[in-house]
């Protein structure tokens, strides 16, 4: 079955705790995004990728790090953790760049 | 940059009854795609429709169709014979790919109930 998957689908930690939310993809898609999605805001884009060792910030990057060593793979990371990055997370592929994504189940967030 | 706005945070429609949920959005492109996606109570995203902005024919997807003015930057999306299983928050989203960037940008959502 074509799907993105994402781990954990929930968390809660403390501040300044390192963590890592993962994504894979096994569609063989070139780009892939994050998004946080928070209440009255919608979704922004934190990071994306348009290939291997190839990704760039979006709208809201401060405070997160990704990495694209595999096309299959595109891991968020939180250094340390800040109570205002509790949110929503989404990780989202699509196999051509005119193509609208595919999203995975999401990720809530919790950092007290 | 890319802004895109829906000016309805919430809507109500009656079952069977047909609603229109608007979206505006702003960009310097000429080339560019635009996204109606809905997101139900699991909070999963759906794409429901895409509107390419150098195509006058607007899209239509069963019971959903958009009516789409590129000169006014209007996008606006029509459900007919709305369903229950049509609750859900709607999202307008207009995305950018080129000169090296790749950006989907989202409106806030309109949350649409359905009146049984």
């Amino acid at each position: 079955e074509a799907q993105v998957t994402q781990n954990p689908r929930y968390l809660i930690t403390v501040t300044g705790k390192k963590l890592t939310v993962t994504c894979s993809q096994n569609m063989n898609h070139e780009y892939m995004s994050w998004y946080r999605q928070d209440p009255g805001l919608g979704l922004r884009q934190i990071y994306y990728s348009m290939n291997v060792e190839v990704t760039d910030k979006g709208d809201v990057p401060e405070g997160y790090k990704v990495s694209r060593k595999e096309k299959r793979n595109f891991p968020l990371i939180l250094e340390s953790p800040s109570p205002n990055q509790t949110s929503l997370y989404f990780c989202a592929s699509s196999l051509y760049s005119d193509q609208p994504q595919h999203f995975g189940d999401g990720t809530r967030l919790s950092i007290l | 940059a890319q802004t895109v706005t829906q000016s309805q945070p919430e809507m109500s429609v009656q079952e069977a009854e047909t609603v229109t949920l608007s979206c505006t959005y702003d960009t310097s492109e000429s080339d560019y795609y635009l996204f109606w996606y809905k997101q139900p109570p699991s909070r999963q995203m759906i794409l429901v429709i895409r509107q390419e902005a150098y195509k006058q024919q607007n899209a239509t997807e069963n019971r959903f169709s958009v009516n789409f003015q590129k000169a006014a930057k209007s996008f606006s999306l029509k459900i007919s014979d709305s369903q229950l299983g049509d609750a859900a928050m709607y999202f307008c989203a207009s995305l950018y790919s080129g000169a090296g960037s790749y950006q989907l940008t989202f409106g806030k959502g309109t949350k649409l109930s359905v009146i049984p």
